[in-house]
């Protein structure tokens, strides 16, 4: 199962709303994740299950989301939330592929 | 609190073997999917291998099938993954991860990584 993640890039400014997209190439019903991924540190889970918030997640985040398509949305981007963006598909069997990330910076 | 501690990487030539290790504390690591997730510094992520908690399924990625193995220790609270046969494209930091659940995949809980560069 592939995972083709848009866009690439993203630059948004403090208190922007901020989409990113995460499409399957098979239904995967709702076995999608997101990580946040800081630079210099290991990834941390986001939100689980495409729209449930990772406990301690502020709750800007948000998914949503089912069978191919896919969004992380943070509803009011602020200055810590600058890091790389991955889906994961989680669905059967492996193997869990990752998107291909999303680097979101502050204007 | 998880706490995954990597362990075991370093510098190998070409064809060379490295055993990475992974001490976990915090829960009860019998009950839980271990996994091992590499990421080429600056690139994206990618799912290496997986062991259940008995440690009877296992899996892995295509391209390293045949020259890694994955296997624990549940005794010790250790999780490790035996490369062999290793290519310059193996080069990456490796992650140790822990499913979030016991009962479902809904995601990992991540190590700080161990680098493994392979160069002559």
């Amino acid at each position: 199962i592939q995972l083709t993640q848009s866009p690439s890039f993203l630059s948004a400014s403090v208190g922007d709303r901020v989409t990113i997209s995460c499409r399957a190439s098979q239904d995967i019903t709702t076995y999608l994740v997101w990580y946040q991924q800081k630079p210099g540190k290991a990834p941390e889970l986001l939100i689980y299950a495409a729209s449930t918030l990772q406990s301690g997640v502020p709750s800007r985040f948000s998914g949503s989301g089912s069978g191919t398509e896919f969004t992380l949305t943070i509803s009011s981007l602020q200055p810590e939330d600058v890091a790389t963006y991955y889906c994961q598909q989680l669905n059967s069997f492996p193997p869990y592929t990752f998107g291909q990330g999303t680097k979101l910076e502050i204007k | 609190e998880v706490h995954l501690v990597e362990s075991g990487g370093g510098l190998v030539k070409p064809g060379g073997s490295l055993r990475l290790s992974c001490a976990a504390s915090g829960f009860i690591f019998s009950r839980y999917n271990m996994n091992w997730v590499r990421q080429v510094p600056g690139r994206g992520l990618e799912w290496v291998s997986s062991i259940d908690p008995s440690g009877r399924s296992i899996y892995y990625v295509d391209s390293v099938k045949g020259r890694f193995t994955i296997s624990r220790d549940n005794a010790n609270n250790s999780v490790f993954l035996q490369m062999n046969s290793l290519r310059a494209e193996d080069t990456a930091i490796y992650y140790c991860t822990r499913d979030v659940h016991y009962y479902d995949t809904d995601g990992y809980y991540w190590g700080q990584g161990t680098l493994v560069t392979v160069s002559s």
